[in-house]
């Protein structure tokens, strides 16, 4: 059963515009998430966590918004650019150090 | 700092042959992990080892599946017999017992093709 879910197996936004990518998860004992990005050949590479006591956590041009009640959250690139163009994991561990959950991945292409 | 190493980097076999899968994790780091990715699953955790003892191997597919953790700086996962259904991309992760909010560090992972 996926715990943390990404519906939306693609993306593709036009260079300079907002890319948002969703996640949803389904267990409300996560205290925190983490976003990933892998590009092709490599492993994923940890972007931006948000502890659930927060609602946004904010990295330069990437963006993690959390809402709790429904139990989703969402990664805002704003600018996008075409080097952001990758795979997008959410994912989520119920205690520190432990096994995390991870999303199918969101595959996002920023068109120059 | 390396970062965490697997090899072979790809893996082309035949059915029924056995395959193993080796990941040397950072140094320092007491916890890890293997994971698959399939285009279907996403990231599947297979099994984690903290401080070299395997604590949940829940995630194996079967019984044709092991990992071993002879010590701190390395790791095997072994697949005998290897079917066609195994192909993937498999990674290994590592992390320190205060993970804090920055996750893992990941390997470069090892694509193994089943024919």
């Amino acid at each position: 059963d996926q715990q943390v879910k990404q519906n939306s197996p693609s993306l593709s936004v036009q260079e300079g515009r907002i890319s948002i990518l969703n996640c949803d998860y389904t267990n409300s004992m996560f205290d925190y998430f983490l976003w990933y990005k892998k590009y092709p050949a490599e492993g994923p590479t940890f972007l931006i966590s948000i502890s659930s006591i927060k609602d946004k956590n904010e990295d330069g041009r990437f963006t993690v918004f959390l809402n709790k009640s429904a139990k989703h959250l969402s990664l805002h690139i704003v600018p996008s650019q075409p080097g952001d163009s990758a795979v997008y994991f959410c994912a989520a561990p119920l205690f520190t150090g432990n096994q995390f959950y991870f999303g199918t991945g969101t595959s996002l292409t920023v068109i120059p | 700092d390396a970062g965490v190493i697997q090899s072979p980097r790809h893996e082309v076999t035949e059915m029924g042959q056995e395959v193993t899968l080796r990941c040397k994790p950072i140094s320092g780091h007491n916890s890890l992990f293997w994971y698959r990715q399939t285009m279907m699953r996403g990231l599947e955790l297979l099994i984690y080892f903290n401080n070299n003892v395997p604590i949940d191997d829940s995630g194996m597919p079967e019984d044709r599946f092991s990992a071993k953790m002879p010590n701190a700086s390395f790791s095997t996962l072994k697949i005998q017999p290897s079917e066609p259904r195994d192909s993937a991309v498999y990674f290994c992760a590592s992390s320190s017992g205060l993970t804090g909010l920055g996750g893992y560090t990941f390997g470069s992972g090892t694509r193994l093709t089943v024919v």
